[in-house]
């Protein structure tokens, strides 16, 4: 069983739209993460949840809004498209929010190309 | 503020050839540590962590990383690589509730 999973893999989308990226883990972790990581493979957090609450926001355009209907998931919805948001999403998990101790696993990657 | 540095942010080295990454951080508490490592079209593995005790810690496919307190690094050794090493290295540090990652080093191993 995938530890971390996303959907979908790939998304091929227009500028303007609105887009959803899901993310569900079944490890029993508490904590989950979006990362963003552009075409320089930099990789920057986005945002993090700890049983459903929101507890890092990073500076994001608020275009972007996380959502975490119970602590397994956490679904990504990005409106009004653009051509930079085109990159690879990840989502990740750990156990607590100190991260103390623990390390996050990671999901395959969503690759959103916006044309 | 807090940051993570990468040293190299590309190596090309030849099979058997030895590989050190270069990490250093800037956080004034205690850390944890760790290399991630991305192969081609794939997502983040985990290498190796540190979290205390030894400062000398062993990963997986032969990498290791030492800890240098006083030097805030965490810099990751493979005596031999091989092609199967190509890939994107990152170090990541966590500190005040965030995972934080750094730029990344692409290491090319030519055959």
């Amino acid at each position: 069983d995938t530890a971390v999973s996303q959907t979908p893999k790939y998304l091929v989308t227009q500028m303007g739209n609105d887009k959803s990226i899901k993310c569900e883990q079944n490890l029993g972790h508490d904590t989950m993460y979006w990362y963003k990581q552009d075409s320089k493979k930099f990789l920057k957090i986005m945002f993090s949840y700890n049983n459903k609450e929101l507890i890092i926001n990073e500076t994001v355009p608020n275009r972007f809004s996380p959502k975490s209907p119970d602590k397994a998931h956490l679904n990504l919805h990005i409106n009004s498209l653009e051509l930079g948001d085109s990159a690879v999403y990840f989502c990740a998990s750990s156990l607590g929010t100190a991260l103390m101790n623990t390390e996050a696993f990671f999901g395959q990657g969503t690759r959103l190309t916006v044309v | 503020a807090q940051s993570v540095s990468q040293h190299n942010h590309h190596v090309i080295l030849s099979e058997a050839a030895s590989l050190e990454l270069g990490c250093n951080y800037s956080y004034g508490g205690t850390v944890n540590l760790f290399w991630y490592v991305q192969y081609p079209g794939q997502h983040l593995q985990l290498l190796l962590k540190y979290f205390s005790g030894d400062p000398l810690v062993k990963g997986i496919k032969g990498f290791e990383a030492e800890f240098i307190k006083s030097k805030f690094s965490f810099n990751l050794r493979k005596p031999s690589v091989q092609w199967s090493d190509t890939a994107e290295y990152f170090c990541a540090v966590h500190g005040w509730g965030k995972l934080q990652f750094g730029a990344g080093t692409q290491v090319v191993v030519t055959p």
